[in-house]
Protein backbone atom coordinates (compact mmCIF):
# COMPACT_ATOMS: atom_id res chain seq x y z
CA UNK A 1 0.00 0.00 0.00
CA UNK A 2 1.05 3.44 -0.05
CA UNK A 3 2.94 4.63 3.16
CA UNK A 4 5.61 6.69 4.92
CA UNK A 5 7.89 3.89 7.16
CA UNK A 6 11.23 3.94 8.67
CA UNK A 7 14.04 1.97 8.60
CA UNK A 8 14.51 1.57 11.87
CA UNK A 9 12.16 2.59 15.21
CA UNK A 10 14.85 3.61 17.50
CA UNK A 11 18.27 5.16 17.13
CA UNK A 12 21.19 5.49 19.98
CA UNK A 13 23.67 8.41 19.57
CA UNK A 14 26.41 9.47 21.01
CA UNK A 15 26.44 13.23 21.90
CA UNK A 16 28.21 15.06 19.37
CA UNK A 17 28.25 12.29 16.85
CA UNK A 18 26.10 12.69 13.53
CA UNK A 19 22.83 11.19 13.55
CA UNK A 20 21.12 9.87 10.51
CA UNK A 21 17.65 8.88 10.84
CA UNK A 22 16.17 6.94 7.42
CA UNK A 23 12.59 7.39 5.73
CA UNK A 24 11.19 5.21 2.99
CA UNK A 25 8.22 6.01 0.96
CA UNK A 26 6.32 3.69 -1.73
CA UNK A 27 4.09 6.60 -3.68
CA UNK A 28 6.25 8.20 -6.56
CA UNK A 29 3.37 11.01 -6.76
CA UNK A 30 4.82 12.46 -3.15
CA UNK A 31 6.53 15.28 -4.20
CA UNK A 32 6.26 17.46 -0.58
CA UNK A 33 8.41 15.97 2.75
CA UNK A 34 8.44 17.37 6.42
CA UNK A 35 10.38 15.83 9.10
CA UNK A 36 8.99 16.48 12.51
CA UNK A 37 10.25 16.04 15.72
CA UNK A 38 8.13 15.13 18.81
CA UNK A 39 9.37 15.56 22.29
CA UNK A 40 8.26 13.74 25.59
CA UNK A 41 5.07 14.89 26.17
CA UNK A 42 4.95 17.46 23.78
CA UNK A 43 3.36 18.21 19.87
CA UNK A 44 5.11 17.44 16.77
CA UNK A 45 7.70 20.50 15.71
CA UNK A 46 8.07 21.36 12.51
CA UNK A 47 12.21 20.72 11.35
CA UNK A 48 13.11 21.05 8.11
CA UNK A 49 10.98 20.32 4.66
CA UNK A 50 12.02 19.57 1.07
CA UNK A 51 10.02 19.25 -2.27
CA UNK A 52 10.53 16.86 -4.52
CA UNK A 53 12.67 18.93 -7.35
CA UNK A 54 15.23 19.54 -4.84
CA UNK A 55 17.92 16.72 -3.62
CA UNK A 56 19.38 17.98 -0.65
CA UNK A 57 18.12 20.97 1.82
CA UNK A 58 20.14 22.03 4.68
CA UNK A 59 19.30 23.86 7.92
CA UNK A 60 20.03 24.73 11.42
CA UNK A 61 22.28 21.70 11.69
CA UNK A 62 20.22 19.48 9.98
CA UNK A 63 20.18 18.23 6.12
CA UNK A 64 17.56 16.47 4.69
CA UNK A 65 18.08 14.25 1.65
CA UNK A 66 15.99 13.01 -0.99
CA UNK A 67 16.55 9.93 -3.01
CA UNK A 68 13.62 9.67 -5.59
CA UNK A 69 15.15 6.87 -7.54
CA UNK A 70 14.64 4.53 -4.60
CA UNK A 71 12.39 7.20 -2.82
CA UNK A 72 14.00 7.19 0.44
CA UNK A 73 14.23 10.50 2.39
CA UNK A 74 16.33 10.73 5.64
CA UNK A 75 17.55 13.51 8.15
CA UNK A 76 20.78 14.22 9.27
CA UNK A 77 21.85 15.86 12.36
CA UNK A 78 25.01 17.36 12.91
CA UNK A 79 26.95 17.12 16.67
CA UNK A 80 23.82 15.88 18.31
CA UNK A 81 22.86 17.26 21.26
CA UNK A 82 21.16 15.80 24.25
CA UNK A 83 18.02 18.11 23.55
CA UNK A 84 18.12 16.25 20.32
CA UNK A 85 16.26 13.02 22.10
CA UNK A 86 12.73 12.89 20.58
CA UNK A 87 10.91 10.79 17.92
CA UNK A 88 11.33 12.06 14.86
CA UNK A 89 8.49 11.52 11.81
CA UNK A 90 8.77 11.74 8.30
CA UNK A 91 5.28 12.91 6.54
CA UNK A 92 4.83 12.95 2.94
CA UNK A 93 1.89 15.24 1.05
CA UNK A 94 1.00 14.81 -2.38
CA UNK A 95 -0.11 17.17 -4.96
CA UNK A 96 -3.68 15.31 -5.97
CA UNK A 97 -7.01 15.42 -5.65
CA UNK A 98 -6.59 12.79 -2.89
CA UNK A 99 -3.62 14.20 -1.12
CA UNK A 100 -3.42 15.02 2.98
CA UNK A 101 0.12 14.69 4.80
CA UNK A 102 0.53 10.71 5.60
CA UNK A 103 3.32 10.36 9.12
CA UNK A 104 5.57 7.64 8.48
CA UNK A 105 6.06 5.59 12.38
CA UNK A 106 8.34 7.20 13.99
CA UNK A 107 12.12 6.86 15.18
CA UNK A 108 12.68 7.04 19.02
CA UNK A 109 16.27 8.88 19.31
CA UNK A 110 18.43 8.78 22.28
CA UNK A 111 21.21 10.61 23.03
CA UNK A 112 24.32 9.22 25.03
CA UNK A 113 25.93 11.56 27.13
CA UNK B 1 2.41 34.86 17.05
CA UNK B 2 3.09 31.18 16.02
CA UNK B 3 1.63 29.27 18.22
CA UNK B 4 -1.93 26.83 18.66
CA UNK B 5 -2.52 27.08 21.76
CA UNK B 6 -4.82 23.99 23.20
CA UNK B 7 -6.82 23.38 26.29
CA UNK B 8 -7.14 21.53 28.66
CA UNK B 9 -3.78 20.03 28.67
CA UNK B 10 -5.02 16.78 30.93
CA UNK B 11 -8.72 15.71 30.99
CA UNK B 12 -10.40 12.61 32.67
CA UNK B 13 -13.58 11.65 32.10
CA UNK B 14 -16.26 9.04 32.15
CA UNK B 15 -17.69 7.14 29.67
CA UNK B 16 -21.00 8.97 30.63
CA UNK B 17 -19.53 12.35 30.51
CA UNK B 18 -19.56 14.88 27.48
CA UNK B 19 -16.48 17.20 27.60
CA UNK B 20 -15.04 19.40 24.71
CA UNK B 21 -11.38 20.61 24.05
CA UNK B 22 -10.89 23.32 22.74
CA UNK B 23 -7.92 24.83 19.77
CA UNK B 24 -7.13 28.22 19.22
CA UNK B 25 -4.59 29.72 17.00
CA UNK B 26 -3.97 33.56 15.98
CA UNK B 27 -1.63 33.04 12.94
CA UNK B 28 -4.43 33.92 10.21
CA UNK B 29 -4.20 30.15 8.84
CA UNK B 30 -7.48 28.73 7.26
CA UNK B 31 -7.09 25.37 7.79
CA UNK B 32 -7.41 23.31 10.89
CA UNK B 33 -7.07 19.78 11.92
CA UNK B 34 -7.45 17.16 14.83
CA UNK B 35 -5.56 14.58 15.11
CA UNK B 36 -5.06 11.30 17.55
CA UNK B 37 -2.24 10.20 18.76
CA UNK B 38 -1.91 6.81 20.86
CA UNK B 39 1.38 5.93 22.29
CA UNK B 40 4.61 5.28 20.63
CA UNK B 41 2.33 5.88 17.34
CA UNK B 42 2.42 8.72 14.68
CA UNK B 43 -0.72 11.01 14.74
CA UNK B 44 -3.51 9.93 12.78
CA UNK B 45 -5.93 12.80 10.95
CA UNK B 46 -9.34 12.91 12.49
CA UNK B 47 -10.95 16.10 10.92
CA UNK B 48 -10.06 18.76 8.63
CA UNK B 49 -11.67 22.26 8.29
CA UNK B 50 -10.82 24.55 6.12
CA UNK B 51 -12.14 28.25 5.83
CA UNK B 52 -14.50 26.84 8.97
CA UNK B 53 -16.32 24.31 6.51
CA UNK B 54 -15.71 20.42 7.58
CA UNK B 55 -13.30 19.19 4.33
CA UNK B 56 -12.11 15.79 5.90
CA UNK B 57 -13.93 13.51 8.44
CA UNK B 58 -11.52 10.35 8.61
CA UNK B 59 -14.74 7.89 8.93
CA UNK B 60 -14.28 9.23 13.00
CA UNK B 61 -17.52 7.91 15.53
CA UNK B 62 -20.07 10.64 15.93
CA UNK B 63 -19.27 10.49 19.60
CA UNK B 64 -16.38 13.07 18.42
CA UNK B 65 -18.16 16.01 17.25
CA UNK B 66 -15.86 18.59 15.36
CA UNK B 67 -16.55 22.53 15.43
CA UNK B 68 -14.93 25.28 14.14
CA UNK B 69 -17.10 28.26 15.57
CA UNK B 70 -14.27 31.01 13.65
CA UNK B 71 -11.71 30.94 11.86
CA UNK B 72 -9.41 30.74 14.98
CA UNK B 73 -11.28 28.59 17.05
CA UNK B 74 -11.75 24.43 16.50
CA UNK B 75 -13.77 22.33 19.25
CA UNK B 76 -13.81 18.70 19.18
CA UNK B 77 -16.75 17.80 21.32
CA UNK B 78 -16.99 14.41 23.26
CA UNK B 79 -19.78 12.22 24.31
CA UNK B 80 -19.63 8.72 25.52
CA UNK B 81 -16.62 7.87 24.56
CA UNK B 82 -15.12 4.48 24.93
CA UNK B 83 -11.77 3.59 27.28
CA UNK B 84 -9.81 2.61 24.08
CA UNK B 85 -10.73 6.37 23.13
CA UNK B 86 -8.01 7.67 25.49
CA UNK B 87 -5.33 9.57 24.05
CA UNK B 88 -2.96 12.35 23.21
CA UNK B 89 -5.49 14.95 20.67
CA UNK B 90 -3.43 17.06 18.65
CA UNK B 91 -4.70 20.43 16.97
CA UNK B 92 -2.74 21.70 14.22
CA UNK B 93 -3.12 24.72 11.36
CA UNK B 94 -1.73 25.86 8.13
CA UNK B 95 -1.90 28.50 6.30
CA UNK B 96 -4.14 26.81 3.67
CA UNK B 97 -5.16 22.80 3.48
CA UNK B 98 -2.26 20.71 3.07
CA UNK B 99 0.05 23.51 1.94
CA UNK B 100 3.08 23.44 3.65
CA UNK B 101 4.07 23.18 7.27
CA UNK B 102 1.51 22.00 9.71
CA UNK B 103 1.38 24.02 13.45
CA UNK B 104 0.73 21.70 15.83
CA UNK B 105 -0.32 22.43 19.85
CA UNK B 106 0.91 20.67 22.74
CA UNK B 107 -1.92 18.38 22.67
CA UNK B 108 -4.98 17.40 25.27
CA UNK B 109 -4.22 14.11 26.82
CA UNK B 110 -7.23 12.28 27.43
CA UNK B 111 -7.85 10.08 30.00
CA UNK B 112 -11.01 7.64 29.33
CA UNK B 113 -12.11 5.91 32.79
Amino acid sequence: GESVGLHLPTLSVQEGDNSIINCAYSNSASDYFIWYKQESGKGPQFIIDIRSNMDKRQGQRVTVLLNKTVKHLSLQIAATQPGDSAVYFCAENRSSNDYKLSFGAGTTVTVRA
Amino acid sequence: DTEVTQTPKHLVMGMTNKKSLKCEQHMGHRAMYWYKQKAKKPPELMFVYSYEKLSINESVPSRFSPECPNSSLLNLHLHALQPEDSALYLCASSQEIWAGELFFGEGSRLTVL
